[in-house]
């Protein structure tokens, strides 16, 4: 596709249950980031993935929050036993490598109740 | 901790006015600048960057650098209503790619 892809683009969740949010970045570029931005906030970073290298997840809240990109492209962030407090829109961006722009998907809105 | 500052506004400005956005960054090293324009409920939009000290031009964009002040701006040329939005300041350095944002700044044109 054109951009970076993003599934679902709204999602309502139970406490307490699982959650998998879906990003398929510009097809070849090997650097991916996810971000989150509460209501009014500015965006937090969650974890990076560039080429093959191991992933910085320096910025995940918690042990309940993990992260994956298979085959270097799709990466797919999961929320375990989800709380009100992960309520937020999650954004993945994508760019060429090292340091050039960031282009960012539509968000997933993710609601907890 | 990297930091990026912004005043959050709102800046408001006349149509046909040029806006003037500003940020400061904390990390030195940081070389790597962009200016990302958010609307309300939509993802944020890559509209400048920059890297080296000095203006860059981009229609009616001009992003502005001065590494030695550690500030960054973005200048509006004959605003338009369209232009109002929150405006997010980035920066990345060669150590850590990973952009850090600003809060941004709320801009509002009136006709």
């Amino acid at each position: 596709g054109a951009g970076v892809s993003q599934s679902p683009s709204n999602k309502v969740t139970e406490k307490g249950k699982d959650v998998e949010l879906r990003c398929d970045p510009i097809s070849g570029h090997t650097a991916l980031y996810w971000y989150r931005q509460s209501l009014g906030q500015g965006l937090e970073f969650l974890i990076y993935f560039q080429g093959n290298s191991a992933p910085d997840k320096s910025g995940l809240p918690s042990d309940r929050f993990s992260a994956e990109r298979t085959g270097g492209s799709v990466s797919t962030l999961t929320i375990q036993r989800t709380q009100q407090e992960d309520s937020a829109v999650y954004l993945c961006a994508s760019s060429l490598g090292l340091g050039p722009e960031a282009f960012f998907g539509q968000g997933t809105r993710l609601t907890v109740v | 901790q990297k930091e990026v500052e912004q005043n959050s506004g709102p800046l408001s400005v006349p149509e046909g006015a040029i806006a003037s956005l500003n940020c400061t960054y904390s990390d030195r090293v940081s070389q790597s600048f962009f200016w990302y324009r958010q609307y309300s409920g939509k993802s944020p939009e890559l509209i400048m960057s920059i890297y080296s000290n000095g203006d860059k031009e981009d229609g009616r964009f001009t992003a502005q650098l001065n590494k030695a002040s550690q500030y960054v701006s973005l200048l509006i040329r004959d605003s338009q209503p369209s232009d109002s939005a929150t405006y997010l300041c980035a920066a990345s350095s060669g150590g850590s790619y990973i952009p850090t944002f600003g809060r941004g700044t709320s801009l509002i044109v009136h006709p």
